[in-house]
């Protein structure tokens, strides 16, 4: 049973703080690593994804992986209030028809 | 470019009642996903598409949920007769023929209350 965890939060960061955000999967065999965020009512859209050990930037946003540790997470720098939503970590395992699995998602509040 | 579209945004049924909900998927995408996300819980796979053909029907519930995907386009999910713990909400995502690193994009979800 493939499983994809998150810290439902919510998770409070002041305005311009580092909001911190992890993911943490079972599968050995996962492959591609996404990062959905949605807004109340709205589809998750996709803000990152990652598929190779280390960090990877854009913008404020920084993914970083870590497959020895079967780990992920997403920093978002400079947090805006804009920046309030959930945060779905979505894992997609090698083999298969690549179907993505995805965590409960973590509730991000930013406060000015 | 049109991006997923489901209809309804949102359902009012009575338990026992039957409620179809429709996917269109973005115009040449082969893929496409049903997920459900009951509150607080995480989004749960239910079944996958690839054109026509049910690729993985692993996550569907039991068989009172048909999905169809007639002629590859649009896709339909039914739940007959709905039970209480069918409330929640349904998420269509498509994505075209790719590798594993493909991103799938998402609708705005059915929010499906039975009461």
């Amino acid at each position: 049973q493939k499983e994809v965890e998150q810290n439902s939060g919510p998770l409070s960061v002041p305005e311009g703080a580092i909001a911190s955000l992890n993911c943490t999967y079972s599968d050995r065999v996962s492959q591609s690593f996404f990062w959905y965020r949605q807004y109340s009512g709205k589809s998750p859209e996709l803000i990152m994804s990652i598929y190779s050990n280390g960090d990877k930037e854009d913008g404020r946003f920084t993914a970083q992986l870590n497959k020895a540790s079967q780990y992920v997470s997403l920093l978002i720098r400079d947090s805006q209030p804009s920046d309030s939503a959930t945060y779905l970590c979505a894992v997609i395992t090698l083999g298969g028809s690549y179907i993505p699995t995805f965590g409960r998602g973590t509730s991000l509040i930013v406060h000015p | 470019e049109a991006g997923v579209t489901q209809f309804p945004s949102h359902s009012v049924i009575e338990k026992g009642q039957t409620v179809t909900l429709r996917c269109d998927p973005i115009s040449g995408h082969d893929n496409l996903y049903w997920y459900r996300r009951v509150m607080g819980k995480e989004i749960k796979f239910l079944l996958h598409f690839v054109k026509e053909s049910k690729q993985d029907e692993s996550g569907m519930p039991n068989n009172r949920f048909l999905a169809e995907r007639t002629g590859g386009t649009y896709s339909t999910l039914k739940v007959q007769p709905a039970e209480l713990e069918d409330s929640g909400v349904y998420f269509c995502a498509s994505s075209p023929v790719g590798t594993v690193n493909t991103e799938a994009f998402f609708g705005q979800g059915t929010r499906l209350t039975v009461v």
